[in-house]
């Protein structure tokens, strides 16, 4: 069954590290999302793409990056992570008949201390 | 003012309740909208797309009211197993997918 997966599932890091969520997707879905969750804020959107070498800045972008190598992963880095970075992040993708159903990853818990 | 609002809730009904929500947004261009279900440390899932003319699946009803720009949902008979955080959506315009999130409205279900 296609699916989609995020690495790791938990992550203690050390402020001014630079950490990369990996997510993987097998849908063959030309859009990719991610979004970071926290308390009071809901879902707000990081970066995205809708095809390979195609990336886009979303409402949050400042601190992270993307790249879209192939169709299948869109691994979001940041740089020189910081405490406020602390959340949930969820990758999402949809297809480009459908791309209003966006399929979630089962989320990284981040921890930036 | 915000893209997407909610109530946050918490709701807490008796099982076999019926329980609406409703979500406000601002953008009168906004093109389609969804209700999305996210389980407690989990990711969201979408629950049903709304209609202009309403829709039902099984005991869950979803309504649009473009001159008022709110969407509602209906949970009719509640089972302990709905008891999540529903989560208001709305593609603002032809954006290929670009979905606006409300923080979502919690409900618990109790015996």
């Amino acid at each position: 069954d296609a699916e989609i997966t995020q690495s790791p599932r938990h992550k203690i890091t050390e402020t001014g590290r630079q950490v990369t969520l990996a997510c993987h997707q097998t849908w063959n879905h030309n859009n990719m999302f991610w979004y970071r969750q926290d308390l009071g804020h809901g879902l707000r959107l990081i970066h995205y793409s809708y095809g390979v070498q195609d990336t886009n800045k979303g409402e949050v972008s400042d601190g992270y990056s993307v790249s879209r190598s192939n169709t299948e992963d869109l691994p979001l880095t940041l740089e020189s992570a910081a405490s406020s970075q602390t959340s949930v992040y969820f990758c999402a993708s949809s297809d480009q008949v459908a791309q209003e159903t966006q399929y979630f990853g089962p989320g990284t818990r981040l921890l930036v201390l | 003012r915000k893209e997407v609002e909610q109530d946050p809730g918490p709701f807490n009904v008796p099982e076999g309740a019926t329980v609406a929500f409703n979500c406000t947004y601002s953008n009168s261009a906004s093109q389609s909208f969804f209700w999305y279900r996210q389980d407690c440390r989990k990711e969201p899932k979408l629950l049903m797309s709304v209609y202009s003319s309403g829709n039902e699946d099984g005991r869950f009803t979803a309504q649009l009211n473009r001159a008022s720009q709110y969407i509602s949902l209906l949970i009719r008979d509640s089972k302990l197993s709905d008891s999540a955080t529903y989560l208001c959506v709305v593609n603002p315009e032809e954006s290929q997918g670009n979905l606006i999130f409300g923080k979502g409205t919690k409900l618990s279900v109790k015996p």
